[in-house]
């Protein structure tokens, strides 16, 4: 079974406008951490946002926002007011605490996220 | 935030040669590095994980005579793909993670390019 699923493998949103990209994950360790990397057309794996799991309030960080329902398994990222540069693939990752060594991440497919002006 | 280095960003080499890949952290000191691969349009996918002094561990269905890992210190990684063959062609990225971080956030290098003629 997938541990991270995201159903969207590429969306376009309108410059400005807010997107939503979904993520859902499984996992049966009682502590675990949700991440979103964005990477861009020429590589590198940028942090956007975490979420652990025992955390009471959805993690923000300026525009990106992690809307976590624990009850569904969701973390998704909303990115507001979308802007041209944040065209790319965007990566949803989990660490489960105490079944993964160290700090292993298991990466979600990604969605490709286009902007149009 | 933390960095970490991937050297070369991009290799071209012929079929039965070896390459090797650097990831060098720059300003901490890495106790864990991690390398994944990633074929085009597709997901992250680790192969490895590699602790400071001691043999790296590697994901099922990875061949460790194939991809040599060495982490003789808290600041390098060493990747060398032996015997490289046209499917090893892909994108290999590291990524470290040490002290002081609260969220054991993992950061991540560049990137490397490999392309085997």
């Amino acid at each position: 079974a997938q541990k991270i699923t995201q159903t969207q493998p590429g969306m376009f949103v309108q410059e400005k406008e807010a997107v939503t990209l979904d993520c859902t994950y499984d996992t049966s360790d009682p502590s675990y951490g949700l991440f979103w990397y964005k990477q861009p057309s020429s590589g590198e794996m940028i942090f956007l946002i975490y979420q652990g799991s025992y955390d009471q309030q959805n993690a923000t960080e300026g525009r990106y926002s992690l809307n976590f329902q624990k009850a569904r398994k969701s973390a998704n990222l909303v990115i507001s007011a979308s802007q041209l540069g944040d065209s790319a693939m965007y990566f949803c990752a989990m660490r489960e605490v105490y079944k993964a060594a160290g700090n292993k991440l298991t990466f979600g497919g990604g969605t490709r996220v286009l902007v149009k002006p | 935030g933390a960095v970490v280095s991937q050297h070369p960003s991009r290799v071209i080499c012929k079929s039965g040669t070896s390459v090797k890949i650097e990831c060098r952290s720059l300003d901490f000191q890495a106790t864990t590095m991690f390398w994944y691969r990633q074929f085009p349009k597709q997901s992250l996918m680790l192969m490895a994980t590699s602790n400071e002094g001691s043999k790296a561990t590697y994901e099922q269905g990875v061949e460790k005579d194939k991809f040599l890992i060495n982490h003789a210190s808290l600041t390098l990684s060493t990747l060398t793909v032996t015997s490289a063959h046209p499917e090893d062609s892909s994108f290999y990225i590291c990524s470290a993670s040490g002290w002081g971080s609260n969220t054991g956030e993992l950061f991540f290098g560049e990137g490397s390019r490999l392309t085997v003629l």
